[in-house]
């Protein structure tokens, strides 16, 4: 079973911080990963995708994978309250009969206040 | 627009009777899926399809049947529905890309079903 495991939340930041959400992964064979976002009753929406160890910036977001350690992280720099929603990490596996299968992680609720 | 749709957005059915929920999409994606997203358990996958006539077995594809015949729709068939299926079903298409594999999924905006 391939699993993927997000930080136990809830998450709570004062506006402005730094929220960090961390995710580790098992298949070392995985190949994508990507954070989305996901206000409650809404469908998630894509924040980032990352396919190669390193850093990847996009405005106040920042992806890290290592995956020699099986670990993928979101960084929210300058934290707004419109930020507080259920963050979802997604790996995509790859090789075998697992080709093309997309898990989620069960999501940490980040509350953001004034 | 781009986007995926899905309908019903709302159903109520009872226990045993057929329903077909659709999915389409119009970004010409090769990769659609099926994700269902009940509290405490998260999004866990039903189906999933990497093109016309391919299609492959998720997490949790008991009870659910799929067929992709056209490019755009993915249907999800559920032949005798039951109580424990009831949940928020969310259909995601995304692009497939020779050298970094998948992309962004795309997600519709969800089914609400509930079987009495």
């Amino acid at each position: 079973q391939k699993e993927v495991e997000q930080n136990s939340g809830p998450l709570s930041v004062p506006e402005g911080a730094i929220a960090s959400l961390n995710c580790t992964y098992s298949d070392r064979g995985s190949q994508s990963f990507f954070w989305y976002r996901q206000y409650s009753g809404k469908s998630p929406e894509l924040i980032m995708s990352i396919y190669s160890n390193g850093d990847k910036e996009d405005g106040r977001f920042t992806a890290q994978l290592n995956k020699a350690s099986q670990y993928v992280s979101l960084l929210i720099r300058d934290s707004q309250p419109s930020d507080s929603a259920t963050y979802l990490c997604a790996v995509m596996f790859a090789g075998g009969t697992s080709y093309g299968k997309l898990t989620f992680g069960q999501g940490t609720i980040l509350t953001v206040h004034p | 627009e781009a986007q995926v749709t899905q309908n019903p957005r709302y159903l109520i059915t009872v226990t045993g009777k057929k329903l077909t929920v659709t999915c389409s999409q119009n970004m010409n994606h090769e990769y659609m899926s099926w994700y269902r997203q009940d509290p405490g358990l998260g999004l866990r996958q039903i189906y999933y399809s990497m093109n016309v006539e391919v299609t492959d077995k998720g997490d949790v594809p008991e009870g659910y049947k799929v067929s992709r015949k056209e490019k755009r729709n993915f249907p999800l068939i559920l032949e005798s529905p039951s109580p424990n299926q009831t949940s928020l079903y969310f259909c995601a298409s995304s692009f497939v890309f020779k050298r970094r594999g998948y992309g962004e999924q795309f997600f519709g905006p969800g089914t609400r079903l509930t079987v009495l």
